[in-house]
Order: C-alpha cells, then sequence, then structure tokens
C-alpha cells in the first residue's frame, strides 16, 4: 500500500530533550516536508527537500533540523524543544513539483507535547 | 479525534445537498490549487487540483472553480454525504518558485443525516 508513515504518533517531552521524528514513504517521491498544523493557523511548512541530500527552509524552520540522506526516509529532528514547538506534525511527499503537479500525500500526524 | 482548528468557518448541510466551499488566496503568481480534506485525526487527503489556465475542473461529485480576476477558488461537492463531515481547505503554490506551498485555514463542513 502507498502511503507515508510517521513515527511516533504521539509524543509528550520536556524542554530540551533532543528528540527525532521519523518520516517514511514508500512511492519513490523525490519531494519531502514537513508541516505543523496549529489552530486557527492552518498548515505551515517548515522545511523540504527536493531530493536525496537537497533541503531547504519553509516558512518556519527556527528550532527545527531535517536531512535527507536516503529518498524515502525525512526526519524532523528537535535539538533543543521548547513550548511553543508543541503542535501537530505532518510528513509529506509528492513525485516533484518539477514534473508539473504539487499533490502531496500525507502522514497521519505526531502530536507534540513539550513540557 | 485530533482537533485541526479553533473557531473555523463552518458549513452546516443536510445529507443530499449541494455544498460550496470558498478559499480566497492571496498570490496573483500562483498557478496551480489544490483542495484538502481533513478528517479528524488523520492527514490531509488529495480530492481535486486546477491550474491557472482552466477555471473549471470535475471530478467524481466534486467541482473546483477557479476565479483568476478575484483570487477565488471554490469547492462544490454534489450530493453531499455524512463521510464528507472534514476540514477542507485549499492551497495555493507557482511553477517555478520557491515550491513552498500556501495552505487556507481551512472550513469545517457538517453534515447531518
Amino acid at each position: 500500500e502507498a502511503q507515508v508513515t510517521q513515527n511516533p504518533r504521539y509524543l509528550i517531552t520536556v524542554t530540551g530533550k533532543k528528540l527525532t521524528v521519523t518520516c517514511s514513504q514508500n512511492m519513490n517521491h523525490e519531494y519531502m516536508s514537513w508541516y505543523r498544523q496549529d489552530p486557527g493557523l492552518g498548515l505551515r511548512q517548515i522545511y523540504y527537500s527536493m531530493n536525496v541530500e537537497v533541503t531547504d527552509k519553509g516558512d518556519v524552520p527556527e528550532g527545527y533540523k531535517v536531512s535527507r540522506k536516503e529518498k524515502r526516509n525525512f526526519p524532523l529532528i528537535l535539538e533543543s524543544p521548547s513550548p511553543n514547538q508543541t503542535s501537530l506534525y505532518f510528513c509529506a511527499s509528492s513525485i516533484s513539483p518539477l514534473m508539473g503537479t504539487d499533490t502531496q500525500y500525507f502522514g497521519p500526524g505526531t502530536r507534540l507535547t513539550v513540557l | 479525534g485530533e482537533s485541526v482548528g479553533l473557531h473555523l468557518p463552518t458549513l452546516s448541510v443536510q445529507e443530499g445537498d449541494n455544498s460550496i466551499i470558498n478559499c480566497a488566496y492571496s498570490n496573483s503568481a500562483s498557478d496551480y490549487f489544490i483542495w484538502y480534506k481533513q478528517e479528524s485525526g488523520k492527514g490531509p487527503q488529495f480530492i481535486i487540483d486546477i491550474r491557472s489556465n482552466m477555471d473549471k475542473r470535475q471530478g467524481q461529485r466534486v467541482t473546483v472553480l477557479l476565479n483568476k480576476t478575484v483570487k477565488h477558488l471554490s469547492l462544490q461537492i454534489a450530493a453531499t454525504q455524512p463521510g464528507d463531515s472534514a476540514v477542507y481547505f485549499c492551497a495555493e503554490s507557482t511553477r517555478g518558485g520557491s515550491y513552498i506551498p500556501t495552505f487556507g485555514r481551512g472550513t469545517s463542513l457538517i453534515v447531518h443525516p
């Protein structure tokens, strides 16, 4: 089944404790991205990756890191989480914007709470 | 399930009615638009897309209309069903741009049986 998976689905942590949220897709997509979704603000892009070893900042990259060592995986790293990073996070992938479509396939989401 | 937004615009309809959900976009250079559906506790799901060289596109029970003059997008759902209850939002992007799509806040559609 074609899908985007994220782990963990729920995470409660404390300020300053480094964490990683994993994302994996099995569709051989070149483009992957991370979003956060907050009440009243809609989806905002954190980082995106056009292909392996190619990453770039989205609208709200501060406090986050990403890496793209393999085509299928795009982990989101919070080196020192803070309470304002409490949010619902989504990973997404698409074939490639260069192919003329931006239709993205989203993962199920990760609910992160930073105390 | 997860709450995807507080104080979202809400559209309540009866099962079988047609629904129209609207979206205003801001960037006149945007040339690709997508409608997504997000059910409670799930990630957004693609519904239909449209390019700026079109003003209408139809799918199964859904139609998207694009009015570039007033930068307005609408999603029409025919014969709305309880399973259509979800938050719907539009996204805009620009070919050859930064590949950072801009998402609307969304509209909550509630379908009453």
